[in-house]
C-alpha cells in the first residue's frame, strides 16, 4: 500500500524565516514519483516538483529547494527567506503505477510580515 | 501546453437535484483522467479514474451510482452528482494524463456548494 505523511498540520514564520516542509513515503514499488504542489486559497494546484525514485540529487529552484533521501523515505521541501506570498497548502504526493497520485494530508504554512 | 479546464469553475444546487461538472484536456489527448474530492481543510482524495470508452473505475467507498462519470471522448470526462446533498458540498477536482508523455496535470477545480 501507498502512503504519505505530512506529519506537520500547520507551520508559522515571520517572513524571512526558512521553513521545511517534511514528508515521509512508504511503497513497496521500486519506480515511483514524488511530488510536490502548492495550494492557494484559490484552490487550484500549483506542481513545483517531480522526482522519480531513481534519482536522488537534491534541487534548488529559486528559494526553494528539496531533499530526496530514499534510506529515510523522506522527500522535504526548504523555503528560504520565506514570503508573505508562500502563504498556501502544501501537498506533498506519490505516484505508482497507475498514475493517480497518493497525496499527504497537507501542510498549512502562513508566513506572517 | 497542457492545460486542463473545469466547468463550471463553481456552483450552488438545491438538495435532490443533480449537477454536472466537465473536465476538457485543451491541447493533449487523454485516455485517462482522474476525479478528486476535497473537503474543507482535508486532503485530496481519488474517487475515481475515467477511461475513454470504458466504464470508470471507483475507489472504495464511493458510490457509482451517485457519481456517474462518462468519459466520451480523449478531451473530455463529466462527473455527475446525482440527487446532491449538502454533504456532497465540497471542492472536486480532475487531472488528465497526457497519452504521450504519461503525465498528469491538474484542472482548477469545482467548487460544488448544495443548499
Amino acid at each position: 500500500a501507498q502512503k504519505v505523511t505530512q506529519a506537520q498540520t500547520e507551520i508559522s514564520v515571520v517572513e524571512k524565516e526558512d521553513v521545511t516542509l517534511d514528508c515521509v513515503y512508504e511503497t513497496r514499488d521500486t519506480t515511483y514519483y514524488l511530488f510536490w504542489y502548492k495550494q492557494p486559497p484559490s484552490g487550484e494546484l500549483v506542481f513545483l516538483i517531480r522526482r522519480n525514485s531513481f534519482d536522488e540529487q537534491n534541487e534548488i529552484s529559486g528559494r526553494y529547494s528539496w531533499n530526496f533521501q530514499k534510506s529515510t523515505s523522506s522527500f522535504n521541501f526548504t523555503i528560504t527567506a520565506s514570503q508573505v506570498v508562500d502563504s498556501a497548502v502544501y501537498f506533498c504526493a506519490l505516484r505508482v503505477s497507475g498514475y493517480a497520485l497518493n497525496f499527504g494530508k497537507g501542510t498549512s504554512l502562513l508566513v506572517t510580515p | 501546453g497542457a492545460v486542463v479546464s473545469q466547468h463550471p469553475s463553481w456552483v450552488i444546487c438545491k438538495s435532490g437535484t443533480s449537477v454536472k461538472i466537465e473536465c476538457r484536456s485543451l491541447d493533449f489527448q487523454a485516455t485517462t483522467m482522474f476525479w478528486y474530492r476535497q473537503f474543507p481543510k482535508q486532503s485530496l482524495m481519488l474517487m475515481a479514474t475515467s477511461n475513454e470508452g470504458s466504464k470508470a473505475t471507483y475507489e472504495q467507498g464511493v458510490e457509482k451510482d451517485k457519481f456517474l462519470i462518462n468519459h466520451a471522448s480523449l478531451t473530455l470526462s463529466t462527473l455527475t452528482v446525482t440527487s446532491a446533498h449538502p454533504e456532497d458540498s465540497s471542492f472536486y477536482i480532475c487531472s488528465a494524463r497526457d497519452t504521450r508523455v504519461y503525465e498528469q496535470y491538474f484542472g482548477p477545480g469545482t467548487r460544488l456548494t448544495v443548499t
